[in-house]
């Protein structure tokens, strides 16, 4: 089975332009969440959402951030504009329904750079 | 204070040896706990679940010390293959958040 998919794999863009990340979770699963790694911040969760809708967007940095999720196999976190300092892996990660807290699974990520 | 501290490392070990570090975590009503392992330049996967009794997956055994907050990991027999860069991760409340610590480095070597 195919695991967590996200794209582009890399992205080096120059400042003041629009990113989008795209990712695909696992077939069933219905909880989604985006996260963003830097050596500095250590890994972070930006946003989640549970059936398509966001639960708890608390950790998108700034008003420049934001994701959708249009359906139940495809997400968007789009940056506008991008700065330097967004440069960071953004991963993506899934998790099953269930009543207890269940394990994520995590996208490759994408390496974004922002000269 | 941060949510989940890690001792950083590097922890450089031979091969054979055995190895155990623990992070610490602020919330006395943390629900959850888990070790992921992530390698250089790839995901975070979930190693295993950290359970009250303390539990074993093969070589690797995870301790949770809910009084003084710490969660520990030791790993056995170590193997080449175990570098890598270890996760501690809590669930701090009744949803699906989860707090990730900087991550604890293990280098084995030959």
């Amino acid at each position: 089975d195919a695991g967590v998919i996200q794209s582009p794999r890399h992205e080096v863009t120059e400042m003041g332009q629009e990113v989008t990340l795209r990712c695909k979770p696992i077939s069933g699963h219905d909880y989604l969440f985006w996260y963003r790694q830097t050596m500095m911040r250590g890994l972070e969760l930006l946003i989640y959402f549970n059936n398509n809708v966001p639960i708890d967007d608390s950790g998108m940095p700034e008003d420049r951030f934001s994701a959708k999720m249009p359906n139940a196999s495809f997400s968007t976190l789009k940056i506008q504009p991008s700065e330097p300092r967004d440069s960071a892996v953004y991963f993506c990660a899934s998790s099953p329904p269930s009543v207890f807290y269940n394990e994520q699974f995590f996208g490759p990520g994408t390496r974004l750079t922002v000269l | 204070r941060k949510e989940v501290e890690q001792d950083p490392g590097p922890f450089n070990v031979p091969e054979g040896a055995t190895v155990a570090f623990n992070c610490t975590y602020s919330n006395s009503a943390s629900q959850s706990f888990f070790w992921y392992r992530q390698d250089c330049r790839k995901e975070p996967k979930l190693l295993m679940s950290v359970y009250s009794s303390g539990n074993e997956d093969g070589r690797f055994t995870a301790q949770l010390n809910r009084a003084s907050q710490y969660i520990s990991l030791l790993i056995r027999d170590s193997k080449l293959s175990d570098s890598a860069t270890y996760l501690c991760v809590v669930n701090m409340s009744h949803d699906y958040k989860l707090s990730f610590g900087a991550g604890t480095t293990v280098t084995v070597r030959a």
